[in-house]
Formats: structure tokens, sequence, C-alpha cells
């Protein structure tokens, strides 16, 4: 059984750093075809697409925030950490995780989601 | 990155409706083309993955279509449950983009 489960702090002030831990288990990422996503949806709006690291370590991040953001892996804890630096309100968004499966090039299984709010 | 438009934004339909919502993408995605359903409070579900393939566990009124830049999601006989917001996504590159997501609502 997937699941995975996002940590991390409900509120940070302006310009402090961001780190959400992503939990997962019922798969590897040490696995060939399997990687980490993560999204953002800000209150009432759409889905937006962050990052996503993969088996072999490769990394990739949205145009608009790649400055801002690092993804890495702790693959013997099934651990994913992403970082945001510089935060900002309208960085104010639940954030998920989620697994990639990249074999079909889908993201199949999402964790529950965590509100993350920026305010001083 | 690739654009990608939904349309409509928001729709009104009854149970048992037959309901289409369209996505078209900036540039020819092939078939990588995904959709997902995400109802209130909740994260988001896989319905549909490379435009056609139904997700497993997925009810089967749900069907995709569609290849290079015009896609369609179709849902047969609109259920109670189905009252959500459906979110199409292409992944032919990264940084991997979504739609602005289309509404489905009773009428």
């Amino acid at each position: 059984q997937v699941t995975l489960r996002e940590s991390g702090p409900a509120l940070v002030k302006p310009t402090q750093t961001l780190t959400l831990t992503c939990i997962f288990s019922g798969f590897s990422l040490s696995t060939s075809g399997m990687g980490v996503t993560w999204i953002r949806q800000p209150p009432g709006k759409a889905l937006e697409w962050l990052a996503r690291i993969d088996w072999d370590d490769d990394k990739y991040y949205s145009t608009s925030l790649e400055t801002r953001l690092t993804i890495s892996k702790d693959t013997s804890r099934n651990q994913v950490v992403l970082t945001m630096t510089n935060m900002d309100p309208v960085d104010t968004a639940t954030y998920y995780c989620a697994r990639a499966w990249i074999a079909v090039a889908t993201i199949d299984y999402w964790g529950q989601g965590t509100l993350v709010t920026v305010s001083s | 990155d690739i654009q990608m438009t939904q349309s409509p934004s928001s729709l009104s339909a009854s149970v048992g409706d037959r309901v289409t919502i369209t996505c078209r993408a900036g540039q020819s995605i092939s078939s990588y083309l995904n959709w997902y359903q995400q109802k209130p409070g909740k994260a988001p579900k896989l319905l549909i993955y490379t435009a056609s393939s139904l997700q497993s566990g997925v009810p089967s009124r749900f069907s995709g279509s569609g290849s290079g830049t015009d896609f369609t999601l179709t849902i047969s006989s609109l259920q109670p449950e189905d009252f959500a917001t459906y979110y199409c996504q292409q992944s032919y590159s990264t940084p991997r983009t979504f739609g602005q997501g289309t509404k489905v609502e009773i009428k």
C-alpha cells in the first residue's frame, strides 16, 4: 500500500525558508522509474507543479520558482525534502507530495497535503 | 513551459447527464495527458493517464480521448459523487503543467 505524508510548519514568516518533508511508504526511491513530486494549491486556485526528484537523483523544477527551490532525497529513510527560500504571502498554499510513476508519465498517489500560511 | 487550457471553467449538470471537458495544450504533447478529480478539502485523484488509460479502480463511466494538442474527458452518466473539480496535466515535458480546472456543479 502506497502512502505519502507531508510534514512541515503550518506558519512561516515572510522572507523565511520553508522546509517540507515527504515521508512515504509502499515504494522505494531506489526503484527504477519512481519519483516524488511536489505540487501546491493556493486557496481556491489551481494546482501548480513545483519540483520532482527521480530514483536516479535527477531533479526538475518549476521554471518560475527554480531559483528558490531545492529538492533532495534520503532513500534509506524514504523521505524527500523540499526547501523554498524567501517565502512571501503569495506562497500561502496547500503543499502536496505525490508519487511519480515515470514509466507511464503520471502521478498516481498523493499525500493529504499540508497548508502553509505565510504571514508576519 | 507548455500551457494547458481547459474549457469550460465550470459547468452545471444533472445526475445522469453526459459531461465533456476539454483540455488544449499549447504544443503537441502526443498522448502525455493525465486527468485528475479533486473534491473539496481532498487531494487530487488520478482518473486517466496517457490520455485514455483508466486508472485502476476508477469507474468505467470516465473515459479520455485525444492526442497532439486536443483532449477530452467524458463522464458518460454523471453520478452524485462526480461533482468535483477536474484538472488536466501534461506529462510530455518538465516542468509538468496543469490546466486551470473545471468545476462540475449540480444543476
